[in-house]
């Protein structure tokens, strides 16, 4: 069972506008959340994270949403650019008893922008 | 810093043969991951490391894979023998300890003849 959901697989937007990617968690243990974001050929990056003890973190271009009380989070892109144009993964992490946070990942919403 | 180096980053291979994927974490890292990414399961975690230790692999699918770090630059995901199924690519992560974010490598994509 799915315990980080993305619900859409692709999002086509307009240069400019905004970019709206969703994800949601089942698990109320979770403290920490990231996006991650991959181009085709290459690994993830990190892009974006934030606590369970805020709701809202922003980083230029990028904002993270986090309603804890509905297990949901999502990330802004405003505005969006075509190279934006990635796969953007969803991840919660709580921390593991070995000493390392260990993330689940959504499987991924890929985030076309046209020009 | 040259990130996370993986190798090889294309590997074919017919069922039955024996596939080594290889990973050099970021030099000072002290956590390292093994990832598999498919269509259908997105991207799971195998295996992690701490200072080398393998502190959990209940990630990995069955008995035909393996990992090792022998030191703090080197890890191995072995598996043997192959099948079709284990087509996918194959991601290392590593990260600085009690450290959220990780930094993965390239990727090993794999296929199973």
């Amino acid at each position: 069972d799915q315990q980080v959901k993305q619900n859409s697989p692709s999002l086509s937007v307009q240069e400019g506008r905004i970019s709206i990617l969703n994800c949601d968690y089942t698990n109320s243990m979770f403290d920490y959340f990231l996006w991650y974001k991959k181009y085709p050929a290459e690994g993830p990056t990190f892009l974006i994270s934030i606590s369970s003890i805020k709701d809202k973190n922003e980083d230029g271009r990028f904002t993270v949403f986090l309603n804890k009380s509905a297990k949901h989070l999502s990330l802004h892109i405003v505005p969006s650019q075509p190279g934006d144009s990635a796969v953007y993964f969803c991840a919660a992490s709580s921390y593991a008893s070995g000493g390392s946070y260990i993330p689940t990942f959504g499987r991924g919403t890929s985030l076309i922008v046209h020009p | 810093d040259a990130g996370v180096i993986q190798s090889p980053r294309h590997e074919v291979t017919e069922m039955g043969q024996e596939v080594t994927l290889r990973c050099k974490p970021i030099s000072g890292h002290n956590s390292l991951f093994w990832y598999r990414q498919t269509m259908m399961r997105g991207l799971e975690l195998l295996i992690y490391f701490n200072n080398n230790v393998p502190i959990d692999d209940s990630g990995m699918p069955e008995d035909r894979f393996s990992a090792k770090m022998p030191n703090a630059s080197f890890s191995t995901l072995k598996i043997q023998p192959s099948e079709p199924r284990d087509s996918a690519v194959y991601f290392c992560a590593s990260s600085p300890a009690s450290y959220n974010e990780q930094f993965f490598g390239p990727g090993t994509r794999l296929t199973v003849l």
